[in-house]
């Protein structure tokens, strides 16, 4: 256990509903981010948080998702109007924010999408 | 675009022996480089990291070596053991720190008893 929890650990939908995930990072980490990991694939970068700031977000993110971090501690990620290929598992990390500090992720969201 | 990849997909070694892990880097920006080892149904775990002015370092059973002049990566696990079955993954940072994470499809080592 890293620390960082997600909820919830599966979800299934069926296409055109919205979804909403969350994070809780490692309490004084003040960055966090959301990634896409798919079978058999490494994670690939969605956005990241500095506090509540979202300062990149991936060409990834088309315009069904959105993250937010209202007050610079857990994140939720939403995504409206799933599409089968928006089946992956969706992961958080945090980290401390310096300089060559590691991301400890959660245990993921799996979604599926019917 | 830039990428980090793996040579191998696959990995058998058998119970105590030791295992090498090989990543090949595009970037040559890139100045923090990771392992990550990732169990079914989990997320990645941290094993160990390498800044790009260092071409080794050991932790307890692993030793990371960085070859910058052929952007190479290597993972080394001594007297491997059941728990080590898993995938393993290489991922570069990008040249200011700290910021997004670029994976490589990642290699599937098997301990076999």
């Amino acid at each position: 256990d890293t620390g960082v929890s997600q909820d919830p650990r599966h979800k299934i939908t069926k296409r055109g509903q919205n979804v909403t995930f969350r994070c809780d990072p490692i309490s004084e980490h003040n960055r966090l981010y959301w990634y896409r990991q798919t079978l058999g694939q490494g994670p690939e970068f969605l956005t990241y948080f500095q506090n509540e700031a979202q300062l990149e977000k991936s060409r990834l993110l088309s315009d069904r998702f959105s993250a937010e971090r209202p007050k610079g501690s857990f994140s939720t990620l939403e995504i409206q109007r799933t599409e089968q290929g928006d089946s992956a598992m969706y992961l958080c990390a945090s980290s401390l924010g310096d300089i060559y500090n590691e991301q400890f992720f959660g245990p993921g969201t799996r979604l599926t999408v019917l | 675009g830039e990428s980090v990849g793996l040579h191998l997909p696959t990995l058998s070694v058998q119970e105590g022996d030791n295992s090498i892990i090989n990543c090949a880097y595009s970037n040559s920006a890139s100045d923090y480089f990771i392992w990550y080892k990732q169990e079914s149904g989990k997320g990645p775990q941290f094993i160990i990291d390498i800044r790009s002015n260092m071409d080794k370092r050991q932790g307890q059973r692993v030793t990371v070596l960085l070859n910058k002049t052929v952007k190479h990566l290597s993972l080394q696990i001594a007297a491997t053991q059941p728990g080590d079955s898993a995938v393993y993954f290489c991922a570069e940072e990008g040249d200011f720190g700290n910021e997004k994470l670029t994976f490589g499809t990642g290699t599937r080592l098997t301990i076999i008893p």
